[in-house]
């Protein structure tokens, strides 16, 4: 049964361009959501995440949009350089405020490919 | 800084053998987290810690499975007897109590069970 879905096994864009990644979720209590990147023989590393209680987080090139609604979430990445080329998963917790708040429910993943 | 000390990073070894997996996490952090990536079930938690004490083992997949802490600055995952799907990619990470979710990967340790 998995909670978090990314339905995009890969993504390939051209430099400059945007990037979305995209991950819908089936569990209506998820209250904190987070999207990591990971490059070959290294441990993922945290990106950028989202409350519950908003519908959007910006860090510089990146922006997380959360529709809780539809339960889904997407990142965007503007402009794409080379260098985010790397795997992208989204994760989800459970009852963040509590003693879970580690328990990442992770996606698939997502290989994004920037070309030059 | 160092980060998530994670050893070996590959491990090949035979049906029936243990195996241990060793991490050391970033210095003053007050939990540990052991992950497992595999094709089939992408990343998931077996297992973690909050100052040296198991709080959540759920994930572990059976009793083959077992995870220590015996101080704050080392934890061991050991499978015993070992099997081939147990072939995997382990990952321990660490973090401090005030960032949700925002957790250090080490660089994983690479199992493969002939």
């Amino acid at each position: 049964d998995q909670q978090v879905k990314q339905n995009s096994p890969s993504l390939s864009v051209q430099e400059g361009r945007i990037s979305i990644l995209n991950c819908d979720y089936t569990n209506s209590m998820f209250d904190y959501f987070l999207w990591y990147k990971k490059y070959p023989a290294e441990g993922p590393t945290f990106l950028i995440s989202i409350s519950s209680i908003k519908d959007k987080n910006e860090d510089g090139r990146f922006t997380v949009f959360l529709n809780k609604s539809a339960k889904h979430l997407s990142l965007h990445i503007v402009p794409s350089q080379p260098g985010d080329s790397a795997v992208y998963f989204c994760a989800a917790i459970l009852n963040a405020g509590g003693t879970s708040y580690g328990k990442l429910t992770f996606g698939q993943g997502t290989i994004l490919t920037v070309h030059p | 800084d160092a980060g998530v000390i994670q050893s070996p990073r590959h491990e090949v070894t035979e049906m029936g053998q243990e195996v241990t997996l060793r991490c050391k996490p970033i210095s003053g952090h007050d939990y540990l987290f052991w992950y497992r990536q595999t094709m089939m079930r992408g990343l998931e938690l077996l297992i973690y810690f909050n100052n040296n004490v198991p709080i959540d083992d759920s994930g572990m997949p059976e009793d083959r499975f077992s995870a220590k802490m015996p101080n704050a600055s080392f934890s061991t995952l050991k499978i015993q007897p070992s099997e081939p799907r147990d072939s995997a990619v382990y990952f321990c990470a660490s973090s401090y109590g005030m960032g949700v979710g925002e957790l250090f990967f080490g660089e994983g340790s690479r199992l493969t069970v002939l």
